[in-house]
C-alpha cells in the first residue's frame, strides 16, 4: 500500500489532454512538502519530469505541467503523443516516515 | 552531467548479503548539497525508498523503517562511490535496485542509476 494514492491507469487519444492525480495526507502533501513527478519508460529508470509541484527540468516539454492543492497534486499532459505512453509516479516527503521519500503506486498512461 | 553507474551481483540465496555499488561521475559523494540514495522497485511493493547517505560537515545516514535493522549505506570518498548492503535477504527482497541523487531541500531525485535486478532464490 503506497503512501501516496494514484489511479492505476489513465488513457487518452493523441492530441488530447489527460491528468493524473496523486492523493496524500497531512503528513506529506498537506504539510506543504513539494511534489515531484517521474516518467518511467519500459525497462528504464524513472526520469524526473516535474519538481517542486510545478517546475520542469531542462529538456522537459511544456506539455507537462504540475499542480498542487491541499493534500493532493496532479500531473497534466497536453497534446498527448505516442511517446508519452509510460508509467508516471508522484513523490513527496513524508514526516511520518524516517528520513523518507514517499512514492505513489504509479499510473500507467495508455495513448489510444 | 552527472552519471551513476551501478554494479553488483544479481542472484543471491536467502540469508546472504546483498551488496551493490554506485559509481558517481560529474559530482562528488562528499558534496555538501547532494544526498545519495538507494531505492528499489518490485511489482508487489512499487517504488520503495531504502536509505541515503550525505555529507554536511560530517556524514549522515537515514534508513527506511522497513529495512533499518538490515541495511547499511556507505560512502567511499577515495573511489567516489557509495554502496548498499542489505543483510539476511529473503525472497521478498527480489527487486530492481536503483541508486539516485537528490539535491535541494525538496528531495527530488534528479539523477538515477541504470538499475540492477536482484533475485533472491534458493
Amino acid at each position: 500500500q503506497s503512501v501516496l494514492t494514484q489511479p492505476p491507469s489513465v488513457s487518452g487519444a493523441p492530441g488530447q489532454r489527460v491528468t493524473i492525480s496523486c492523493s496524500g495526507s497531512s503528513s506529506n502533501i498537506g504539510a506543504g512538502y513539494g511534489v515531484h513527478w517521474y516518467q518511467q519508460l519500459p525497462g528504464t529508470a524513472p526520469k524526473l519530469l516535474i519538481y517542486g509541484n510545478n517546475n520542469r527540468p531542462s529538456g522537459v516539454p511544456d506539455r507537462f505541467s504540475g499542480f498542487r492543492s491541499a493534500t493532493s497534486a496532479s500531473l497534466a499532459i497536453a497534446g498527448l503523443q505516442a511517446e508519452d505512453e509510460a508509467v508516471y509516479y508522484c513523490q513527496s516527503y513524508d514526516s511520518s516516515l524516517s528520513g523518507s521519500k514517499a512514492f505513489g503506486g504509479g499510473t500507467k498512461l495508455t495513448v489510444l | 552531467q552527472v552519471q551513476l553507474q551501478q554494479s553488483g551481483p544479481g542472484l543471491l540465496k536467502p540469508s546472504q548479503t546483498l551488496s551493490l555499488t554506485c559509481a558517481i561521475s560529474g559530482d562528488s559523494v562528499s558534496s555538501n548539497s547532494a544526498a545519495w540514495n538507494w531505492i528499489r522497485q518490485s511489482p508487489s511493493r512499487g517504488l520503495e525508498w531504502l536509505g541515503r547517505t550525505y555529507y554536511r560537515s560530517k556524514w549522515y545516514n537515514e534508513y527506511a523503517v522497513s529495512v533499518k535493522s538490515r541495511i547499511s549505506v556507505n560512502p567511499d570518498t577515495s573511489q567516489n562511490h557509495f554502496s548498499l548492503q542489505l543483510n539476511s535477504v529473503i525472497p521478498e527482497d527480489t527487486a530492481v535496485y536503483y541508486c539516485a541523487r537528490d539535491t535541494s531541500v525538496d528531495g527530488r531525485l534528479d539523477y538515477w542509476g541504470q538499475g540492477t535486478l536482484v533475485t533472491v532464490s534458493s
